[in-house]
């Protein structure tokens, strides 16, 4: 999947517990972004960053955070306040802010 | 407000033979519009990516083409085969500071021997 790795790719979780999802990318890409896809529905980009210690919200940013201390990698934790944090989750890197993405594998976050 | 929607929601086919899936947004402005295959339980992969000014681009037997006055697009699948079946997810591009995208929901092809 292009140089980016998720991990790992099925993740159960009790209600209420955080969990982090990882994601980490040998492009050498200064951009990375986390979408999230539901059944039926296009993706929605929870965070980007375009740019190591730096990043912004996107359209569903609540009860997600995260991370970009290294180029490399962009983790995304999920908290206990994302109210229906079951999902596909896709990490995404690109060159630039405006160029072609390349997504990792996904992780399937269920929580229980 | 930026929309994508594609149809058909759902398609089955014979293998070898052709098909075309749609796009149709509203996103304004506009930048590029591409086109995405993603396998079951994996991630997107590019298969085209087409600016405004281009009307069609190919991929082996993948053919986009695009009407930017209609904002429309389709994807036109040549001979298809059994490891086309997939969802076919269409992305439009807008302007602005990062790479914002608009994903459609995809059409979900199944091929049938």
């Amino acid at each position: 999947d292009g140089g980016i790795t998720q991990s790992p790719k099925y993740l159960f979780r009790k209600e209420g517990q955080n969990v982090t999802l990882s994601c980490e990318q040998n492009l050498n890409h200064d951009a990375m972004y986390w979408y999230r896809q539901d059944p039926g529905q296009g993706l929605r980009l929870i965070y980007y960053s375009q740019i190591v210690n730096d990043f912004q919200k996107g359209d569903i940013a609540e009860g997600y955070s995260v991370s970009r201390e290294k180029k490399e990698s962009f983790p995304l934790t999920v908290t206990s306040a994302q109210k229906n944090p079951t999902a596909f989750y896709l990490c995404a890197s690109s060159i630039g802010g405006r160029t072609e993405q390349f997504f990792g594998p996904g992780t399937r976050l269920t929580v229980l | 407000k930026n929309q994508v929607e594609q149809s058909p929601q759902s398609l089955i086919i014979l293998e070898g033979k052709n098909c075309t899936l749609q796009c149709n947004y509203t996103v304004s402005p506009f930048s590029n519009l591409r086109w995405y295959k993603q396998d079951t339980g994996r991630g997107p992969v590019s298969l085209t990516i087409m600016t405004f000014s281009e009307n069609t681009k190919s991929n082996g037997r993948y053919t986009a083409t695009l009407d930017a006055d209609t904002k429309q697009s389709s994807l036109h699948i040549t001979a298809s085969q059994l490891s086309d079946s997939a969802s076919y997810i269409c992305v439009v591009g807008g302007l602005g500071g990062y790479n914002k995208l608009i994903f459609g929901a995809g059409t979900r092809l199944a091929v049938h021997p």
